[in-house]
């Protein structure tokens, strides 16, 4: 069974940094993309980051480039986003996911965990 | 602002039939294959339909999709008050070089 688990949320200040994990099992962790998406209070979702299998590619949403980095360590089947520089704008859900095939559907999600950034 | 658009509600009766339609660019829809997920608040969110209408497994074919041009429409027959959430069309970017979703639809079965 296919499971994607977050953790490393919690509240931070503007301007501060987190960095949130993302253990998966259930399928074979190297042959897949992985990306993070997010879900602000009252908004939908928005996609943040990907990585590819080899953790060569990463991809970015224009609204955090330069402040986030997605990375991955497949000897553990751990993905990672450090985040820095965190503003209010970026507090919500973020959500880690298997990516089905390169740029297409993202077929598993974990529950998610929760960022707030706030003074 | 979403780069695709969606209708932010839409409502039927139990049993009936519901679309969602999704709107994009050449760039978006018209060039790459269109994912539907549904998603309630505090779970995870779900993938219901993908790559011209493949269903993962366990995802009934009461719920479908079909794409003209540059807009996609996820259809729902028999609605359950279970379809009750959000739901999200979604696709690559070839020019923005990223994943865009949709604002999401909210749905309810009245």
């Amino acid at each position: 069974e296919v499971q994607v688990l977050e953790s490393g949320g919690g509240l931070v200040q503007p301007g501060g940094s987190l960095r949130l994990s993302c253990a998966a099992s259930g399928f074979t962790f190297t042959s897949y993309a992985m990306t993070w998406v997010r879900r602000p209070p009252g908004k939908g979702l928005e996609w943040v980051s990907a990585v590819s299998g080899n953790g060569r590619t990463t991809y970015y949403a224009d609204s955090v480039k330069g402040r986030f980095t997605v990375s991955r360590d497949n000897s553990h089947n751990t993905l990672f986003l450090q985040m820095n520089n965190l503003r209010a704008e970026d507090t919500a859900v973020y959500y880690c996911a298997k990516v089905l095939t390169w740029r297409g559907a993202i077929d598993y999600w974990g529950q998610g965990t929760l960022v707030t950034v706030s003074s | 602002q979403s780069v695709l658009t969606q209708p932010p509600s839409v409502s039927a009766a139990p049993g009936q039939k519901v679309t969602i339609s999704c709107s994009g660019s050449s760039s978006n829809i018209g060039s790459n294959y269109v994912s539907w997920y549904q998603h309630l608040p505090g779970t995870a969110p779900k993938l219901l339909i993908y790559d011209n209408n493949k269903r993962p497994s366990g995802i009934p074919d009461r719920f479908s999709d079909s794409k003209s041009g540059t807009s996609a429409t996820l259809g729902i027959t028999g609605l359950q008050t279970g379809d009750e959430a959000d739901y999200y069309c979604g696709t690559w970017d070839s020019s923005l070089g990223a994943w865009v979703f949709g604002g999401g639809t909210r749905l309810t079965v009245l």
